[in-house]
């Protein structure tokens, strides 16, 4: 059972254009994650929301916690070839030691 | 300061044949990890550990086996290889609850024939 989904699996935009990645769960998390992951290689934490409506920037991405912590949003500004790679969330529970993490998204940023 | 390593980079295996795949952290981090990642299937956790003589499982822990007799290190073993264990394993370490960030190693990718 995969708790957390990632919407869409696969993109593939022009640079400059917009988008967003959507993480979506029927579970509370105390906290979610977002990282990317580049090929052979592996992932690299962006960003940790830890508040339900939470805003988070770095740079031209933008990270938003939903306001029951069940959901999740990544949105990139103008996106550039090197954003190209894949784009993980992860959730914890309250009280547990571990992650777990969504299905990703790979995103391809042509010039 | 290597952060994680992971031994060894790539591995073929046959079916039934057993190996250990050695995680090692010099962060001095409490908690350590063993993933799994299969395309479309993102990172699923196999077995943890949050102190050293200390292991758990995680979401597909069978036909898996780990070990962590030292802080710095944690093995994960396959007694009997079968084809769907075929996937990049990677080891991630992680201070404690207060920090933010796991750290991860750079994977080993293994093949069962």
């Amino acid at each position: 059972t995969q708790l957390l989904e990632q919407s869409p699996q696969f993109l593939s935009i022009q640079e400059g254009e917009n988008l967003t990645v959507y993480c979506n769960s029927s579970s509370v998390f105390s906290s979610l994650q977002w990282y990317r992951q580049e090929p052979g290689e592996g992932p690299v934490l962006l960003v940790t929301v830890v508040t339900g409506g939470e805003v988070k920037k770095l740079k031209r991405l933008t990270f938003q916690f939903g306001d029951a912590r069940k959901d999740s949003s990544l949105h990139i500004t103008a996106a550039q070839p090197g954003d190209t790679g894949l784009y993980l969330c992860a959730g914890a529970f309250s009280g547990t030691y571990k992650y777990i993490f969504g299905t990703g998204t790979r995103l391809k940023v042509l010039a | 300061n290597a952060g994680v390593t992971q031994t060894p980079k790539f591995r073929v295996l046959k079916t039934g044949q057993s190996m250990t795949l050695l995680c090692a952290q010099d962060m001095n981090h409490e908690y350590m990890y063993w993933y799994r990642q299969d395309p479309g299937m993102g990172l699923r956790l196999i077995h943890y550990s949050v102190g050293e003589g200390t292991t758990a499982k995680g979401e597909v822990p069978d036909g898996y086996n780990v070990s962590r007799l030292k802080k710095q290190n944690f093995l994960l073993g396959l007694e009997s290889a079968a084809p769907s264990q075929t996937s990049v394993y990677f080891c991630a370490t992680w201070r404690d609850t207060g920090s933010d960030t796991q750290y991860f190693g750079p994977g080993t990718r293994l093949t069962v024939l």
